[in-house]
């Protein structure tokens, strides 16, 4: 059984620019959930993604978007990018809509200069 | 506004020594409160969670102690060794969606040898 995994692991862009960062789910787990971990703070919530559809959404803007396909994978786009926006981009999966068995990534690290 | 908010925000401890770090949240819909370790590096690892109709739950060396009519939560760490080293934070989920974490901003613990 495979773990969550990410890529990339690192990630350089310049402000305006566009992001596509990529999620592939655990074995078993229909939901992906996205999280950003500014350094030196806690995860944030961004969306999640059940079945293809949004299942929720935290307090970030529309230029962040997302996609989930059949195979559960995810996608996590970022447009007009801010240098606020340099995180870590945490993808999570779980069995379910309840984040109680959701189990993280490493993480892509974005930075924007 | 910070819904869970966590201290201390760095913490040393001397090997064997217990480290606690402690949690507070406002929003009585939550019903299930988990604790991560991460590494750097690394993404969230879940550590041990508690659900608010038990006081303590223990696994080994980690202990959740909490207290409902405080809205408060505790992670103590009995015989902390250099390994435990890392950053931890706490988080919440809502019971009525529960499609998201809501994190603390985090505690780094060092053990010292």
């Amino acid at each position: 059984e495979t773990g969550v995994t990410q890529s990339p692991t690192h990630l350089i862009k310049t402000r305006g620019q566009q992001v596509t960062l990529r999620c592939s789910s655990q074995s078993g787990h229909n939901t992906v959930s996205w999280y950003q971990q500014a350094l030196g703070q806690g995860p944030q919530f961004i969306f999640q993604y059940y079945r293809e559809e949004e299942n929720g959404r935290g307090n970030f803007p529309p230029r962040f978007s997302g996609l989930q396909f059949p195979n559960y994978s995810s996608e996590l786009n970022v447009n007009a990018l801010e240098l606020d926006d340099s995180a870590l981009y945490l993808c999570a999966s779980s069995p379910g809509t309840r984040v109680n068995e959701q189990f993280f990534g490493p993480g892509t690290r974005l930075t924007v200069l | 506004q910070q819904q869970v908010k966590q201290s201390p925000q760095s913490l040393i401890v001397q090997k064997g020594g217990i480290s606690i770090i402690n949690c507070a949240y406002e929003n009585t819909a939550f019903d299930y409160f988990p604790w991560y370790q991460q590494f750097p590096g690394k993404g969230p690892a879940l550590l041990i969670a508690i659900r608010p109709d038990v006081s303590e739950k223990k696994e080994g060396r980690f202990t959740i102690s909490f207290n409902k009519s405080a809205k408060q939560f505790s992670l103590h760490i009995m015989d902390s060794q250099p390994g435990d080293s890392a950053t931890y934070f706490c988080a919440a989920s809502p019971g009525n969606t529960g499609n998201q974490f809501y994190f603390g901003t985090g505690t780094s613990l060092t053990v010292i040898p």
